[in-house]
């Protein structure tokens, strides 16, 4: 199986701010690569998929970039409604594996 | 509007057994792949596996914790997704969702599965 190491396990910014969520695999995955917000209670919405397209609806303020073993999920000037819990998710063999997730609050 | 709206969650004993369904509207099913994605209590995402669209074989794949225990299938006339849950122990205590294709660009709302005597 294919290990997803995800890093930091939390993190605490404040409105405005800009913040980058690393992920790294045991394996190549090429750019099979997606990222995911989960509000507590809810369930997890795409962000990003194939490491750095926008899924639509997504505000511009996210990007993701990488490829290969090594990928990062950016979110510039932070809003209110992006302290949430991030998770990056390889889909380039099964089983396709999630990061343990980032949980993002507010400073 | 792609809508996925689980249910058949609840409380079971250990060793029992529960089937799940994840209706779908919105989109053209069957050529969807689905998944099954679960979520312990306060715990990260677990894909737990996926069935292709029939045009893709309709075969199916699964995480190793559920292998042999549970069963995806799909029926498209119902535009409808499964998941058979035998042998549950509490374990799988877990919101269970089911997404669409590979990259689970839509999400159900969950539907909670409590394994306790």
């Amino acid at each position: 199986d294919i290990q997803m190491t995800q890093s930091p396990s939390s993190l605490s910014a404040s409105v405005g701010d800009r913040v980058t969520i690393t992920c790294r695999t045991s394996q190549n995955i090429d750019n099979y690569l997606n990222w995911f917000q989960q509000k507590p209670g809810k369930a997890p919405r795409l962000l990003i998929y194939a490491a750095s397209s926008l899924q639509s609806g997504v505000p511009s303020r996210f990007t993701g970039s990488g490829s290969g073993t090594d990928f990062t999920l950016t979110i510039t000037s932070l809003q209110p409604e992006d302290f949430a819990t991030y998770y990056c998710q390889q889909g380039y063999s099964t089983p396709y594996t999630f990061g343990q997730g980032s949980k993002l609050e507010i400073k | 509007e792609v809508q996925l709206v689980e249910s058949g969650g609840g409380l079971v004993k250990p060793g029992g057994s529960l089937r799940l369904s994840c209706a779908a509207s919105g989109f053209t099913f069957n050529y969807a792949w689905m998944n099954w994605v679960r979520q312990a209590p306060g715990k990260g995402l677990e894909w737990i596996g996926h069935i292709k669209s029939e045009a893709d074989g309709g075969t199916t794949d699964y995480a190793v914790p559920v292998k042999g225990r549970f069963t995806i299938s799909r029926d498209d006339s119902k535009n409808t997704l499964y998941l058979q849950m035998n042998s549950l122990t509490p374990e799988d205590t877990a919101v269970y969702y089911c997404s669409r294709r590979l990259i689970s660009d839509f999400w159900g709302q969950g539907t909670l599965v409590t394994v306790s005597s």
